[in-house]
């Protein structure tokens, strides 16, 4: 049973535009949601976070938004650089158990 | 010190092996988690240690043997792998509660290859 999808695992963005990625998950226990990236024959590094307690968090270019009632979520990167070209995971954590699930993923590339 | 070091970065070894992988932090976290990538896949969950006790296990084949010595330090054994446990073994660490963050921080990995 996949509790976090990410049901796009590509997107194509031209520089300066906007990268939208999607999320969706099916347990509501999940306390927060991450965004990380990796690059290829690298661990994972986190980007941006959210609590199930709020709606919008921005960092810089990153804001994840979050729809509890549709059990969704998205991250936006504005402007899109080519350096954000790698694979983004979204992730949901339980606090009990330190347990963190990962989505499928979705690769960026964003063109010069 | 925000790094989690993973030895070595990469491993060859025969399913007749017994070898181990190494993985260590500075950063005082009390939780630290192994988890195993094959290619284009997510990163799963195989163990978590919390005040260096194992946590969760997540049903790995007992080929799999983890092993947190002390709070920096955490192993995984591996003996009589199979070819199909080829993949990226990746370290965290992160702190016991979730911050406002919930943030974990990973290695660098160690790819394996059974031959």
């Amino acid at each position: 049973d996949q509790q976090v999808k990410q049901n796009s695992p590509s997107l194509s963005v031209q520089e300066g535009r906007i990268s939208i990625l999607n999320c969706d998950y099916t347990n509501s226990m999940f306390d927060y949601f991450l965004w990380y990236k990796k690059y290829p024959a690298e661990g994972p590094t986190f980007l941006i976070s959210i609590s199930s307690i709020k709606d919008k968090n921005e960092d810089g270019r990153f804001t994840v938004f979050l729809n509890k009632s549709a059990k969704h979520l998205s991250l936006h990167i504005v402007p899109s650089q080519p350096g954000d070209s790698a694979v983004y995971f979204c992730a949901a954590l339980r606090a009990a158990g330190n347990k963190l699930t990962f989505g499928g993923g979705t690769r960026v590339l964003v063109k010069p | 010190d925000t790094e989690v070091t993973q030895t070595p970065k990469h491993l060859v070894m025969g399913m007749t092996n017994k070898k181990s992988l190494k993985c260590e932090q500075h950063m005082g976290h009390r939780a630290m988690y192994w988890y195993k990538q094959k290619a284009k896949k997510p990163p799963e969950l195989m163990f978590v240690y919390s005040y260096e006790k194992l946590s969760i296990n997540e049903s790995v084949p007992s080929r799999f043997s983890p092993e947190c010595p002390n709070s920096s330090l955490l192993n995984l054994h591996l003996h009589a792998l199979q070819p199909e446990d080829s993949a990226l073994y990746l370290c965290a660490s992160s702190q016991i509660l979730a911050s406002n963050t919930g943030e974990l921080f990973f290695g660098e990995g160690s790819r394996l290859t059974v031959l």
